[in-house]
């Protein structure tokens, strides 16, 4: 089972709709979560991190937290061209001297 | 103003050879670290190292050797280049040793390493 799961897509949404990422993560002692955006060729780029339970909101994105079911999504509202890209979930268990363990990336495409 | 670089961008080279990549952050960071993205473009933890010390060490052949000068560079050589080396090598950076709840780890461009 790999640590940090997530579908590797590509996720097609049309312009203006939600665009609803999920990852889910195997070890119970993760405790902070990060959204990366990796555009093609480029180096990934933080979005948002979340570690409480429940949703954290930026702007049109939003992280949902449920670690009973050790569960993260990102959820981007009123989903631009701009905004394809792979997004890159990432795990940090504190108990690992900062090491983020990655998934393998979903890749979002938005249509016109 | 570029807060975390990486030389070169680009390397292509034969099998067997020794090479390095550089990296340098201005951000005033305490930790660096080196990555490993492969063609299926999973991002994997190589190196970390917080003031010079080596904290994270995953399992990466000894050909690779990484070497911090000082807290601002961390440099990657590869010795006895293989196949399989080929990938995207980045190099991050973040303010603390121990992940805080909200620790950024900055990535800088990427070094594309070719082996023929």
């Amino acid at each position: 089972q790999k640590e940090v799961e997530q579908n590797s897509g590509p996720l097609s949404v049309p312009e203006g709709a939600i665009a609803s990422l999920n990852c889910t993560y195997s070890d119970r002692g993760s405790q902070s979560f990060f959204w990366y955006r990796q555009y093609s060729g480029k180096s990934p780029e933080l979005i948002m991190f979340i570690y409480s339970n429940g949703d954290k909101e930026d702007g049109r994105f939003t992280a949902q937290l449920n670690k009973a079911s050790q569960y993260v999504s990102l959820l981007i509202r009123d989903s631009q061209p701009s905004d394809s890209a792979t997004y890159l979930c990432a795990v940090i268990n504190t108990g690992t001297a900062s090491k983020l363990t990655f998934g393998t990336g979903t890749r979002l495409q938005v249509t016109l | 103003d570029t807060a975390v670089s990486q030389t070169p961008k680009y390397l292509v080279t034969q099998m067997g050879n020794d090479k390095s990549i550089k990296c340098e952050q201005n951000l005033g960071h305490d930790t660096m670290y080196w990555y490993k993205q492969d063609s299926k473009k999973f991002l994997k933890i190589m190196f970390s190292y917080n003031n010079k010390e080596l904290i994270i060490n995953e399992t990466v052949p000894n050909r690779f050797s990484p070497k911090s000068p000082d807290k601002a560079h961390l440099n990657l050589h590869i010795n006895s280049l293989e196949l399989g080396d080929s990938a995207v090598y980045f190099c991050a950076s973040s303010q603390e040793r121990v992940a805080g709840l909200g620790e950024t780890q900055y990535f800088g461009p990427g070094t594309r390493l070719l082996v023929l």
